[in-house]
């Protein structure tokens, strides 16, 4: 049981390059989602998806795409990648049980885009 | 707009001793929060989490208290070990999976 998966580790971009950042995860979740972490921020929800072939915006879409094709892989695709975009991505997966729910997260992918 | 709001960056406590980190928010449709403890180079890892019907959750050294009145939440966790030490993040969701997080406050517990 690997939990949740995430290549690559390190990434540079060129500005207007674009990339697939891999996500996956082996613990039959439902719920998953991707976030990007900034200095002195919090994280902030990019998408989200509620299961295969379901996904939604968060609080930051923009300059991001995603698909859900399977219930394990949520790939976050940079279509042209800029310096504001420069940042550390999360994944997450979430267990819910009833009321409550739990997420794990991936180990996260550090992109610098010049 | 920062809906979830850690006003302390950072918290140093002597080991043994009670670490208090507290978080405040304003969306009042929040009815979930929880709190996740992060270390460098690593992702977020889950620690506890308490549903707005409750004002208390406890689970071992962590304990989270909930005033739904002033929107506030607190992480008691007694008492601090060295191992403590790092980013905690304290979140709130309206709708399951649209989380929103706070800043995050550094917690140092000095041997």
């Amino acid at each position: 049981n690997a939990g949740v998966t995430q290549t690559p580790k390190f990434q540079v971009l060129k500005t207007g390059q674009s990339m697939t950042l891999q996500c996956a995860q082996d613990m039959n979740h439902e719920y998953m989602s991707w976030y990007r972490q900034d200095p002195g921020m919090g994280l902030r929800l990019i998408h989200y998806s509620v299961g295969a072939g379901i996904t939604d915006q968060g609080e930051v879409p923009n300059g991001y795409n995603v698909s859900r094709s399977t219930t394990e892989d949520f790939p976050l695709r940079l279509l042209s990648a800029a310096p504001s975009q420069t940042s550390v991505y999360f994944c997450a997966s979430t267990k819910t049980s009833g009321s409550s729910y739990e997420q794990y997260f991936g180990p996260g992918t550090r992109l610098t885009v010049t | 707009d920062q809906q979830v709001k850690q006003n302390s960056p950072s918290l140093s406590v002597q080991e043994g001793r009670i670490s208090i980190l507290n978080c405040d928010y304003t969306n009042s449709m929040f009815d979930y929060f929880l709190w996740y403890k992060k270390y460098p180079a690593e992702g977020p890892t889950f620690l506890i989490s308490i549903s707005s019907i409750k004002d208390k959750n406890e689970d071992g050294r962590f304990t989270v208290f909930l005033n739904k009145s002033a929107k506030h939440l607190s992480l008691h966790i007694v008492p601090s070990q060295p191992g403590d030490s790092a980013v905690y993040f304290c979140a709130a969701s309206a709708i399951s999976n649209d989380m929103r997080f706070g800043a995050g406050t550094r917690l140092t517990v000095k041997p």
